[in-house]
């Protein structure tokens, strides 16, 4: 069974700082792996999305990297900012369509 | 593009009582939606997929006769808790896919909460 795991589990960082958010899975039998961003109440917002095949995706200040092998993928986030406080996840699709989920990583950047 | 919504996005019912919750592509099509449950402070738990026109798969621990899901159309899939208790309440979201194996949309949930 599919375990996803994302440490730390909380982060309060000042404004301006790099961060790192970290997601590891069990199995490395995956087809890709998505990382979502969720607001306080609200769905589901997608970052990022990496296929097996692939190393890393870039979206503006985001950086997102997958080692299938080690079972392990880094969000990177640059010049962080107010607005980017909120609960990131990870998730990772296996056969069959199934999503598995992290547990998050509630992230405050502080002005 | 690939818009998905629910409705309502909260509400309130007493126990015992049902309640139905929609999910929509709006402007897809989705042979596949999934639901799923979020409790506070915690992480999506997958409850059933359902492919369009044939009955929802339901994940280990989820009670099918307890929540009851419809994918009549390409569109719609209906989420029903029934006789629903005050443990019922939670977020929940619904994803859709254009077919298995694509990307999951996500809906923005539907904050249930039965007093």
């Amino acid at each position: 069974k599919q375990e996803v795991t994302q440490i730390p589990a909380a982060l309060s960082v000042p404004e301006g700082e790099n961060l790192v958010l970290n997601c590891s899975f069990t199995d490395s039998a995956i087809y890709n792996l998505q990382w979502f961003r969720q607001d306080p109440g609200k769905g589901l917002t997608s970052l990022l999305l990496i296929q097996s095949s692939q190393r890393e995706q870039t979206s503006g200040r985001l950086n997102a990297s997958l080692d299938k092998s080690s079972g392990r993928s880094t969000l990177y986030i640059a010049a962080s900012q107010p607005g980017d406080s909120a609960t990131y996840l990870c998730a990772v699709r296996a056969a069959g369509n199934m999503l598995t989920f992290g547990g998050g990583t509630r992230l405050m950047v502080k002005p | 593009g690939a818009v998905v919504s629910q409705h309502p996005s909260w509400v309130i019912c007493k126990s015992g009582t049902s309640v139905k919750i929609e999910c929509r592509s709006l402007d897809f099509q989705a042979t596949t939606m999934f639901w799923y449950r979020q409790f506070p402070k915690q992480s999506l738990m997958l409850m059933a997929t359902s492919n369009e026109g044939s009955k929802a798969t339901y994940e280990q621990g989820v009670e099918k006769d307890k929540f009851l899901i419809n994918h009549a159309s390409l569109t719609l899939s209906t989420l029903t808790v029934t006789s629903a208790h005050p443990e019922d309440s939670s977020f929940y979201i619904c994803s859709a896919s254009k077919a298995s194996g694509y990307e999951q949309y996500f809906g923005p949930g539907t904050r249930l909460t039965v007093t």
